[in-house]
């Protein structure tokens, strides 16, 4: 059974890096997309951009110009950073796997982790 | 970039109920649509994929419809344990996007 677990500070400073990292466990990190996906406090759900384990990414536009998600297939991980953040950024942040023959469909989730941006 | 525009925003419904919930697309997505419930403090669960494929080991009672702009998502007798959060999420040229979401109650 596949399993994500995202792992990174839970508090981060404003203007500060925010760095999560994603292990995935029971499978291969290859042949999939690997999505980073955030939630603040009871609102929605909020696409921030995917990876494919050869390497090639997307992001949301509306957070290109912060998002870096990379990718380290020989310790089935991947990775998020999310620059000069601000207490906008506060939300649970997942990780999730897809395929795009399922309409890039999350059919594995992480737990989520929380993170908090305050000084 | 696409817009999802997903309704009613909450819905309250008693048990055994036929629920509907709605998502249109801003533009043509073909099928590319998913439908996920989310429980409090939980991560979301996928129900169903590509429009109207249900997920394995998801019960009949969620069924999902549509293409184009115009998607349902319905369930055919409410339980209890329904009572959650309902989101859409499209894939188009390469993005994603979610719709707002669905608050479910009981009434």
């Amino acid at each position: 059974q596949v399993q994500l677990q995202e792992s990174g500070p839970g508090l981060v400073k404003p203007s500060e890096t925010l760095s999560l990292t994603c292990t995935v466990s029971g499978g291969s990190i290859s042949s999939y997309y690997w999505s980073w996906i955030r939630q603040p406090p009871g609102k929605g759900l909020e696409w921030i951009g995917y990876i494919y384990y050869s390497g090639s990414t997307n992001y949301n536009p509306s957070l290109k110009s912060r998002v870096t998600i990379s990718v380290d297939t020989s310790k089935n991980q991947f990775s998020l950073k999310l620059s000069s953040v601000t207490a906008a950024d506060t939300a649970v942040y997942y990780c999730a796997r897809s395929t795009v023959d399922t309409a890039m469909a999350y059919h594995y989730w992480g737990q989520g982790t929380l993170v908090t941006v305050s000084s | 970039d696409i817009q999802m525009t997903q309704s009613p925003s909450s819905l309250s419904a008693s048990v055994g109920d036929r629920v509907t919930i709605t998502c249109q697309a801003s533009q043509d997505i073909s099928n590319y649509l998913n439908w996920y419930q989310q429980k409090p403090g939980k991560a979301p669960k996928l129900l169903i994929y590509d429009a109207s494929n249900l997920e394995t080991g998801v019960p009949s009672r969620f069924s999902g419809s549509g293409s184009g702009t115009d998607f349902t998502f319905t369930i055919s007798s409410l339980q209890p344990e329904d009572i959650a959060t309902y989101y859409c999420q499209q894939y188009d040229n390469l993005l994603i996007t979610f719709g707002q979401g669905t608050r479910l109650e009981i009434k």
